[in-house]
């Protein structure tokens, strides 16, 4: 399976857009970029996915480059709400194993 | 709400003993995944289950197991507790085809005295 490189830890000012990179130089044809989040302690939380095509849903948006090796979330307007643990995941299908990163911790300051 | 339901939520028990996870997955849901966080520690990969059957298995230990039930609920036994076994247990569940994504619950708070 392809692995993911994250930044561990990013600030970003409420009110503002919080891009969060990943990247995923191995990523396979047919490996779909998925993004969730982790509220301190809570169970982790679907986002957003996609393929090669930029994906945007009611809680943001997936930017994958033209390569597929990287791709960025953004969350448009952060809220201190948004403050969590980012993960960045690549996968086949559902009967991949799902493996989980350290992610990037985002804080989102007022 | 991620429609799936963990109990208990919180379990504390003493080290030596056996104890059992219980998960239900969102309706409709087919594949079933446990995972481990330990206290300020990432998100360790157990099993996953689909439609009954083990699919893949990560770093699970001999002296824990699950299953998944013909109703798709899924329990993970945990036996021979040891404090290091203290930690967050999630359950997830997806459809279990395709590119679904996974749905988490709240999960279970077990503390090893």
């Amino acid at each position: 399976d392809a692995k993911t490189t994250q930044p561990p830890s990013m600030d970003c000012a409420e009110g503002r857009a919080a891009n969060l990179p990943c990247n995923h130089s191995t990523i396979s044809g047919n490996e779909y970029v998925y993004w969730y989040r982790q509220i301190h302690s809570q169970g982790p939380q679907y986002i957003i996915h996609g393929l090669k095509n930029n994906e945007t849903n009611e809680m943001a948006s997936l930017i994958i480059t033209e390569d597929r090796k990287s791709s960025t979330l953004i969350l448009p307007h952060a809220t201190l709400r948004d403050t969590a643990v980012y993960y960045c995941i690549v996968k086949k299908t559902s009967y991949d194993k799902v493996i989980f990163g350290p992610g990037t911790s985002l804080s989102v300051i007022p | 709400d991620s429609g799936v339901t963990q109990t208990p939520k919180h379990l504390i028990t003493a080290t030596g003993q056996r104890v059992t996870l219980r998960c239900s997955p969102r309706s409709g849901d087919l594949s079933v995944y446990w995972y481990q966080q330990s206290l300020d520690q990432g998100l360790q990969f157990l099993i996953q289950y689909y439609n009954g059957e083990e699919r893949a298995k990560g770093n699970i230990l001999e002296r824990f197991s699950a299953q998944q039930f013909p109703d798709l609920h899924s329990e993970l036994n945990l036996s021979s507790l040891e404090l290091g076994d203290s930690a967050l247990y999630f359950c997830a569940s997806s459809v279990g085809g395709g590119r679904s994504p996974l749905h988490f619950g709240n999960g279970t708070r077990l503390t090893v005295t």
